[in-house]
């Protein structure tokens, strides 16, 4: 596609709840990065893939996030037992990612979360 | 610990005038520093990007500095415009390089 897709592009869950939020990168884009934003913050790091692998998690706040990439395009970030504090809009970029490593990051319209 | 900061009030300026934000970093060793530009509802797009080797870059009415000795990127807007008015977030790549971590952002206002 012509840039990075996100859906849903609004999800509202009850807590406890397994939700996953998908990302289509720009075609040819070797990285993807995931990030969360809460509201009149920044976006703060939460994964990183080179291809299909993670080269990057340290971000995850904890082991309900997962995030996969398994054919090196689309990317999945699963949330499992939603709490409310994962309430946020969760921002997708990419990149190219191999030779020029300082290339701008083109996000998504991000998808936000809201947990009840 | 590692910080990125920007001016967590919102700058307020008239149209024409130009616009100084501050990007300050701690216990970061950027190989370089992006900006991005992001409006309400919108996901974050690249403005400009300078490389650790680089004191100043310029696009249009844009301009950024870096300094490495002080840990610290400027960010100007000449004859700024109400359309510029948006939050300005600055971005270091880290790790390898490949990493980008991006500050707290700072709200622009331009008045007519």
């Amino acid at each position: 596609g012509a840039g990075v897709s996100q859906t849903p592009s609004n999800k509202v869950t009850e807590k406890g709840k397994y939700v996953e939020l998908r990302c289509d990168p720009i075609s040819g884009h070797t990285a993807l990065y995931w990030y969360r934003q809460s509201l009149g913050q920044g976006p703060e790091f939460l994964i990183y893939f080179q291809g299909t692998g993670a080269a990057d998690d340290s971000g995850l706040p904890n082991d309900r996030f997962f995030a996969v990439r398994p054919e090196g395009s689309v990317s999945t970030l699963k949330i499992q037992r939603t709490e409310r504090g994962d309430s946020a809009v969760y921002l997708c970029a990419s990149r190219t990612g191999t030779a020029e490593k300082n290339t701008e990051a083109f996000f998504g319209q991000g998808t936000r979360l809201t947990v009840v | 610990s590692q910080k990125i900061e920007q001016n967590s009030e919102a700058l307020n300026i008239q149209e024409g005038k130009t616009a100084t934000l501050t990007c300050n970093y701690t216990n970061y060793s950027p190989a370089y520093l992006q900006w991005y530009r992001q409006d309400p509802g919108r996901g974050p797009v690249f403005l400009l990007l300078i490389r650790e080797n680089e004191k100043e870059k310029r696009k249009e009415r844009l301009k950024v500095t870096f300094d490495t000795t002080l840990k610290q990127s400027l960010f100007h807007i000449t004859a700024s415009q109400p359309a510029d008015s948006a939050t300005y977030l600055c971005a270091l790549g880290v790790t390898g390089f490949q990493k980008l971590v991006f500050g707290t952002g700072t709200r622009l206002l331009v008045s007519p």
